[in-house]
């Protein structure tokens, strides 16, 4: 069974970087598409982005220009940057795959708070 | 972009009784393969969200055939034909047939 882990900080400051990787256990990331979706207090889920195990990518218009997700293939896993970060990135934030663009397993989520 | 209009946006059910939750896109999810892009999932309280159901009314592996799903281009339903108290979270639809991937606002359902 395909397991996933969220790791990176969980405070980072305004302006900065968010930086998190998605560790892939019990399969190959090479056999699907990988997304990261967030879900901020209060507010349902947002799609940020996903990554085909070619390397192919798609971002949500709405925050296409601060996203970047890379697929690391040597590591089993895949990351995502979100630059200049708001209070409004303050968010748990979840990786997810599937063999089509249902996100058929996920990992436990990460909570990233933005503040000074 | 879609949108995606759940109703209700919360519900109480008894348990053994029947739950229903609509969604509605503004704009069709019929691809030209004939398939329906739409998928339901739901997040139980602790919990990361799980697939329910995919491509309009396939279950995902594991779960109960007391869920289904079914719709035609813009409207689905998910239905619970026997709601236990394991169901307790809150259910999404989602679009897939088109990016951006747009959820639904989301439906509560609690326990009577």
């Amino acid at each position: 069974q395909v397991q996933l882990q969220e790791s990176g900080p969980g405070l980072v400051k305004p302006s900065q970087t968010l930086s998190l990787t998605c560790s892939v256990s019990g399969g190959s990331i090479s056999s699907f598409y990988w997304s990261w979706i967030r879900k901020s207090p209060g507010k349902g889920l947002e799609w940020i982005g996903y990554i085909y195990h070619t390397g192919s990518t798609f971002y949500n218009p709405s925050l296409k220009s601060r996203v970047t997700i890379s697929l690391d293939m040597s590591n089993n896993r895949f990351s995502l940057k979100l630059n200049s970060v708001a209070a409004a990135d303050t968010a748990m934030y979840y990786c997810a795959g599937g063999r089509v663009l249902a996100f058929e397993m996920w990992g436990q989520g990460t909570m990233v708070a933005v503040s000074s | 972009d879609y949108v995606m209009t759940q109703t209700p946006l919360s519900l109480a059910v008894t348990p053994g009784e029947p739950a229903s939750i609509s969604c509605r896109s503004s704009q069709s999810l019929l691809d030209n393969d004939g398939k329906i892009y739409l998928d339901w999932y739901v997040q139980k309280p602790g919990q990361s969200p799980q697939l329910l159901i995919y491509t309009l009314s396939y279950r995902a592996s594991g779960v109960p055939d007391r869920f289904s799903g079914s719709g035609s281009d813009t409207d689905f339903t998910l239905k619970i034909s026997r709601v236990e108290a394991e169901d307790v979270g809150v259910y999404y639809c989602m679009q897939r047939i088109e990016f951006p991937i747009i959820f639904g606002q989301g439906t509560r359902l609690e326990i009577k």
